[in-house]
């Protein structure tokens, strides 16, 4: 079955620097990958996600990128925000369940 | 409303009861899963619905635990003889295919003394 690595585990960045956040996924059959945020003691969102026909998607200060060849894919947070911190999810999925990453804590530094 | 929703919010109860936490996803999605997530964690998958297909119950972690679900509505996860390490959210999310963006509910937090 698939399985999903995320990078790093915890991760700081200062305010209006860059974070980037990475994913492995095994299976090459895999065609769909999301993002969600989960700030805390809420539930898990959406925030963007892109699919195995295109190589990245941006939405204003957040891209993620897709390299099908290596099998990974990453989320950029451009000029971080406080409100940008909380725990992100990478996840990947067939036509079948999908598969999260085990999670990446991001603290924004003032 | 039109999310996933989820009842009880929070379910404190003793250890060796039964528990059973209820998911109503939104309107006409036919994917729905449940996940458990310990303080601080991830989400661990348990089990997963899809339209009228046997579930994929490849997450459970005991035969404590089963869901049902009719058709494409209401789920209702169950814990039996529960015990502490059960404590955590669940959390159910449903969409509109099994491909396609999840939505969660706000979760079952549950205590068990």
């Amino acid at each position: 079955g698939e399985n999903v690595e995320q990078h790093p585990s915890t991760l700081s960045v200062q305010e209006g620097d860059s974070a980037v956040i990475k994913c492995t996924y095994s299976d090459s059959a895999s065609n769909y990958f999301p993002w969600y945020k989960q700030e805390l003691g809420k539930r898990p969102q959406l925030i963007i996600d892109i699919r195995s026909n295109v190589g990245e998607k941006k939405d204003q200060r957040i891209a993620v990128t897709l390299n099908k060849t290596a099998k990974h894919f990453s989320l950029h947070i451009t000029e971080t925000q406080p409100e940008d911190s909380a725990v992100y999810f990478c996840a990947a999925s067939m036509w079948d369940k999908i598969i999260f990453g085990k999670g990446t804590r991001l603290h924004i530094l003032p | 409303g039109a999310g996933v929703s989820q009842s009880p919010s929070n379910k404190v109860t003793e250890k060796g009861k039964d528990v059973e936490l209820r998911c109503d996803p939104i309107s006409g999605h036919t994917a729905l899963y449940w996940y458990r997530q310990r303080l601080g964690q991830g989400l661990e998958f348990l089990i997963y619905f899809q339209g009228n297909s046997a579930p994929d119950k490849s997450g459970l972690p005991s035969d404590r635990f089963s869901a049902e679900r009719t058709g494409e509505s209401v789920s209702t996860l169950t814990i039996q003889r529960t015990q502490q390490e059960d404590s955590a959210v669940y959390l159910c999310a449903s969409s509109g295919h099994s491909n396609q963006p999840q939505h969660f509910g706000d979760g079952t937090r549950l205590s068990i003394l």
